[in-house]
């Protein structure tokens, strides 16, 4: 079965220096969700997406803005990189039949 | 700000122990969900309770949503060295929109042969 891809996998980048992480959901699922998880943390949401509409926010840092576009892929841009955000960052789909969240494998962003 | 702990954080049991482990939100949910989340792994959903009291069960994993839906509990039967990994509840806020969900605190359970 098909599962949410993340693209890329890891990435490394310098401070103040701008990343873009892609998702792809699983097919016809219509909500997309993005999360930061620390180490030893919790995800922690960041913004969620349904229909291609902004639905909810949460802890995203003006420096992030995120989108999803007519195929329902979705996109996180970071501007401005700084060390602290040195996480893994999970993208999660939902289909129109409920509201399990099915995780992507994350992208593991390094800030030096 | 909206809250969701669980306790405990760390659990250490032999095999074949039971397990339990509790989520407790400041806010009332209008569903819970749980995950669970393998070492070096991303979190795979469980299950959701959405009614006051609901009780379900999976195999040997009980899931508890309380009366009050603000909290909610997670018991493992039997513990395997399979079911290691960290447990989260992941509640959705009845005050904030419907796409938006507050992971636990986590619980990491450890099970030793």
């Amino acid at each position: 079965a098909a599962g949410v891809i993340q693209s890329p996998r890891h990435l490394i980048k310098e401070k103040r220096e701008t990343a873009t992480l892609k998702c792809y959901p699983i097919p016809r699922h219509d909500t997309v969700y993005w999360y930061q998880q620390g180490p030893g943390q919790d995800p922690q949401f960041l913004i969620s997406f349904y229909e291609k509409m902004q639905s909810d926010k949460g802890s995203i840092p003006d420096r992030f803005s995120a989108q999803q576009f007519s195929d329902y892929h979705s996109e996180l841009n970071m501007s401005s990189l700084e060390l602290g955000d040195s996480a893994l960052y999970f993208c999660a789909s939902s289909p129109p039949t409920g509201e399990e969240q099915y995780f992507g494998p994350g992208t593991r962003l390094t800030v030096t | 700000g909206q809250q969701v702990m669980q306790i405990p954080q760390y659990q250490h049991v032999q095999e074949g122990e039971d397990f339990t482990t509790y989520c407790n939100s400041s806010t009332t949910l209008s569903n819970i969900q749980w995950y669970k989340q393998r070492p070096g792994g991303h979190p795979v959903f469980l299950i959701q309770l959405v009614k006051s009291g609901e009780v379900k069960k999976q195999k040997r994993l009980t899931f508890q949503f309380g009366e009050a839906k603000k909290n909610s509990s997670l018991h493992i039967t039997a513990t395997q060295t399979t079911d290691v990994g960290t447990y989260f509840c992941a509640g959705a806020p009845v005050t904030s929109g419907t796409y938006k969900y507050i992971f636990g605190t986590g619980t990491r359970l450890k099970v030793l042969a």
